[in-house]
């Protein structure tokens, strides 16, 4: 089963709101990445987060780690119709070093 | 730098026949991981090669194999194919030796149909 776990699901928002999603995961981690995909075609990396951060930030874009709860947070600010796309957290776990496994994502959609 | 490149795009074979997917990954990368990527079961992790040996594996049957060149050029293949393996199978290169602690970069996918 996929160990990291996307919320919501979907969402729907308008150009200029913020946009958040979480994903939670159940074993001890290396580091968290996030990652963008736009209609079915390849992955873009956004964000890698490690397990001693809490946040990080990139341009509109901030992360946050919450190891005690086995969660993490990506936050889009001020969206923009561009941003539609699916977004998929990837965890490294500590017993499985470089095998990702990702999370079913959130579809996101911007509407002007 | 050129990215990661997957060959070919689109494929349409029909049950019973193997297939050979490639994958190019960045110049000066040394790890290329492959995923599985369906709309019921999403994004799964098939295996990983780093310097010619594989280093991880997921959890598919034996009719998935792999294989990495001295280049780093990465090949997946799949033997007896089933309706169930039609998906989009990502390539990601990684640079950094052999560290997790580096983003993957991807391939466009090779878009596999079963017939």
């Amino acid at each position: 089963s996929q160990q990291g776990e996307e919320d919501p699901q979907a969402l729907s928002i308008q150009e200029g709101e913020n946009a958040t999603m979480n994903c939670s995961y159940k074993t001890s981690i290396n580091n968290l990445q996030w990652y963008r995909q736009n209609s079915g075609r390849g992955l873009v990396h956004l964000i890698l987060i490690r397990s001693n951060e809490r946040e990080k930030h990139s341009g509109r874009l901030r992360v946050t780690l919450d190891t005690s709860k086995k969660s993490s947070s990506l936050l889009i600010t001020a969206s923009r119709a561009a941003d539609t796309a699916s977004y998929f957290c990837a965890t490294d776990f500590r017993d499985s070093w470089g095998k990702f496994q990702f999370g079913a994502g959130t579809q996101v959609v911007v509407t002007p | 730098k050129a990215g990661v490149t997957q060959t070919p795009r689109y494929l349409i074979k029909t049950r019973g026949q193997q297939v050979t997917l490639s994958c190019s990954p960045i110049s000066g990368h040394r790890s290329v991981s492959w995923y599985q990527q369906t709309p019921g079961q999403g994004l799964q992790f098939l295996f990983e090669y780093f310097s010619e040996t594989q280093r991880n594996k997921g959890n598919f049957p034996g009719r998935f194999s792999g294989r990495q060149f001295s280049n780093s050029r990465s090949e997946m293949n799949v033997s007896t194919l089933e309706l169930g393996d039609s998906a989009l199978y990502l390539c990601a290169s990684r640079g950094g030796g052999a560290s997790s602690y580096n983003e993957q970069f991807f391939g466009p996918g090779t878009r596999l149909t079963v017939l």
